[in-house]
């Protein structure tokens, strides 16, 4: 079935570095990809909308120039968090609908530590 | 924007009595309200869904009921096991069905 992949599952870096997450549709083609955080013990907070051949959509407040989005085919979109800060811990994760109006399938989901 | 309300916040109740736990959504062009369940540090489950053209919707012990004029829909879960403690999030999506916004959770506590 369809499935949406996601790496690294964990990764820890070093505060002022840049990391990349990549969001990855198996099995079938998304053109949109959506990105989330989500803090510790709070709910699932939208960042963007990641567009195959355009530039990504990002919701109020978050910093298009530090969560950069790359939409490089329909199969996979990269998030990434560049310079680093500890406050951008959390648990990263992505989503893709099978097709427009379809089921929503999730990533995994990145658990990401800045220190 | 879309804005979801989630409550309550916690929920305890015992062993094989029912929960409910309740949303409301602003955008009256959402038309996909999907329920998920999380485990830590895990993705979401989807345990149901609605659209806007069924009022309810039945899945076991699950259930969800749609309100469009009120914009509010709720989950029933009857016959509460401990195996159901968990952190449930309502969703509401945009006008085409892919962009979600999630409620704020509901704690789930099945004392046994």
């Amino acid at each position: 079935g369809a499935v949406v992949s996601q790496h690294p599952s964990r990764v820890i870096c070093k505060s002022g570095t840049s990391v990349k997450i990549e969001c990855r549709s198996l099995d079938f083609q998304a053109t949109t990809m959506f990105w989330y955080r989500q803090f510790p013990k709070q709910s699932l907070m939208l960042m963007a909308t990641s567009n195959e051949g355009s530039k990504a959509t990002y919701e109020q407040g978050v910093e298009k120039d530090k969560f950069l989005i790359n939409h490089a085919s329909l199969t996979l979109s990269t998030l990434t968090v560049t310079s680093a800060h500890p406050e951008d811990s959390s648990f990263y994760i992505c989503s893709a609908p099978l097709s427009s109006g379809n089921t929503i399938y999730f990533g995994e989901g990145s658990w990401l530590t800045v220190v | 924007g879309e804005n979801v309300e989630q409550h309550p916040s916690t929920l305890s109740v015992q062993e094989g009595d029912s929960a409910v736990i309740k949303c409301t959504y602003s955008d009256s062009a959402s038309n996909y309200f999907p329920w998920y369940k999380q485990e830590l540090g895990k993705r979401p489950q989807l345990i149901i869904d609605i659209r806007s053209n069924v009022g309810e919707k039945k899945d076991q012990r699950i259930a969800v009921t749609l309100n469009k004029t009120a914009k509010h829909f709720s989950l029933h879960i009857t016959e509460t096991q401990p195996e159901d403690s968990a952190v449930y999030f309502c969703a509401a999506s945009d006008r085409y069905g892919n962009k979600l916004v999630f409620g704020a959770g509901t704690i789930l506590r099945v004392k046994s």
